[in-house]
């Protein structure tokens, strides 16, 4: 099975500020990549589809990269309603995995 | 719009078996995988496996094998996972989701096993 690393685990950033989640692929996974937001209660939403690709709806503020098995998803000037887990997954190989999460929140 | 409603949420007793739904609407029913996700309470997503309701073809995490079976009724655009042997381990949320990119989700259906 492909592992999701993800890091960090949880962080606590300001509004306005940038910050940055990565999950580090155990092998090639292409730009097979996607990034949820889930709130507390509720269902994942996509974010990012593809690595680097801006799903439906979703603020501009939010981005996706690939560096090699390296993928990250950066959100500027973090907004109050940016809190949550956020969670990547990989849909290279079956079984899809997802990364462990990283808990947000705001200061 | 596209629309994924799930069953309620369920008790059910150790060594049973329970069904759950979700009933798509606003596409196509038969041209998109359907998959289906467990989240522990306080835990992380874990994949379960995905159905493609236009020929019923399935793939499943081995994990999930003999514990999941999925299936899907095209005249009711219903998609159904049913769990068997139930544990304390299977209580969990249960979410489907549609292909591609799992941009869709059902609201997540509570399993409680407990005696």
């Amino acid at each position: 099975d492909i592992q999701m690393t993800q890091s960090p685990a949880s962080l606590s950033a300001s509004p306005e500020e940038i910050v940055t989640i990565t999950c580090q692929a155990s092998q090639d996974i292409g730009n097979w990549l996607a990034w949820y937001q889930q709130k507390p209660g509720k269902s994942p939403q996509l974010l990012i589809y593809s690595a680097t690709s801006l799903a439906d709806g979703i603020p501009s503020r939010f981005s996706g990269s690939r560096s090699g098995t390296q993928y990250s998803l950066k959100i500027s000037r973090l907004q109050v309603e940016d809190t949550g887990i956020y969670y990547c997954l990989q849909r290279y190989s079956n079984p899809w995995t997802f990364g462990g999460g990283t808990k947000l929140e705001l200061k | 719009q596209v629309q994924l409603q799930q069953s309620g949420a369920e008790l059910v007793k150790p060594g049973s078996s329970v069904k759950i739904s979700c009933k798509a609407s606003g596409y196509t029913f038969t041209s998109y995988d359907m998959h289906w996700i467990k989240q522990q309470p306080g835990n992380g997503l874990e994949w379960i496996g995905w159905i493609y309701p236009g020929n019923g073809n399935t793939k499943y995490n081995q994990k999930f094998n003999g514990k999941a079976t999925l299936t899907a009724d095209k005249s009711s655009s219903t998609a159904y996972m049913q769990l068997s042997s139930l544990t304390s381990e299977d209580s969990a949320v249960y979410f489907c989701a549609r292909s591609g990119n799992l941009g869709y989700w059902g609201q997540g259906v509570m399993v409680t096993v407990s005696s």
